[in-house]
């Protein structure tokens, strides 16, 4: 069953706490991709990677990290510095580097912080 | 990227067509015009994808006038499980990030 998988689905963070939210795909795409959305708003971009051992940040990178060491896994984490991390945060992936306008979104990892 | 406005909210009863206009004056010859659909908690689903004039698929059409400064997506026959929230984007090929906006949330209701 192809796809793409995020864990865990609700996340809870204490202050101060980095944690760390997983996303695996089995679908052979190269390019994958992490995204924010708040409530009632578009998705925002945070960093993506066309291809393995590469990333690129997005247009609010700021208080997160990512990394690519295998194709089908591409972990986001949310670091201390994140001063609102409190969102719904999406992975994506698409077929092949530079393909962006098809993209397949995993279910979504809830974050709230206690 | 072109930027794209859609309406934030419709209604609709099951049954009936849904027409959701997106412009996108500014956009460029090398945009293409994708539509996505998101239910809540769920992350975005693909659902057309069009250049100019009419693409259609199973579950949607795309119409897009000549001038490409806006498009509609139609929905025929809505039922209760297309409530969903409607994302139009303008999309680069080769390069192009994909940006949403707010999208237009429509209700279906029996």
């Amino acid at each position: 069953d192809g796809g793409i998988t995020q864990s865990p689905k609700y996340l809870f963070r204490k202050e101060g706490q980095n944690v760390t939210l997983s996303c695996e795909q089995n679908l052979n795409h190269d390019a994958m991709y992490w995204y924010r959305q708040d409530p009632g708003q578009g998705l925002r971009l945070i960093y993506y990677s066309q291809i393995v051992n590469d990333f690129q940040k997005g247009d609010i990178a700021e208080g997160y990290s990512v990394s690519r060491e295998k194709k089908e896994s591409f972990p986001l984490t949310v670091t201390s510095a994140q001063k609102n991390p409190t969102a719904f945060y999406l992975c994506a992936s698409s077929p092949r580097e530079g393909d962006w306008e098809t993209q397949y979104f995993g279910p979504g990892t809830r974050l709230l912080v206690l | 990227l072109a930027k794209t406005t859609q309406p934030i909210s419709m209604d609709s009863y099951e049954g009936q067509e849904v027409n959701i206009t997106c412009s996108h004056n500014n956009i460029a010859t090398n945009d293409y015009i994708t539509w996505y659909q998101q239910f809540p908690s769920q992350g975005p689903r693909f659902i057309i994808q069009g250049y100019k004039t009419k693409v259609t698929n199973e579950v949607a059409s795309l119409f897009i006038p000549a001038d490409r400064k806006s498009s509609t997506l139609s929905l025929p026959r809505v039922s209760l499980s297309d409530t969903a929230v409607y994302y139009c984007l303008v999309v680069r090929r080769q390069g192009g990030k994909l940006i949403f906006g707010q999208g237009t949330e429509l209700s279906v209701k029996p």
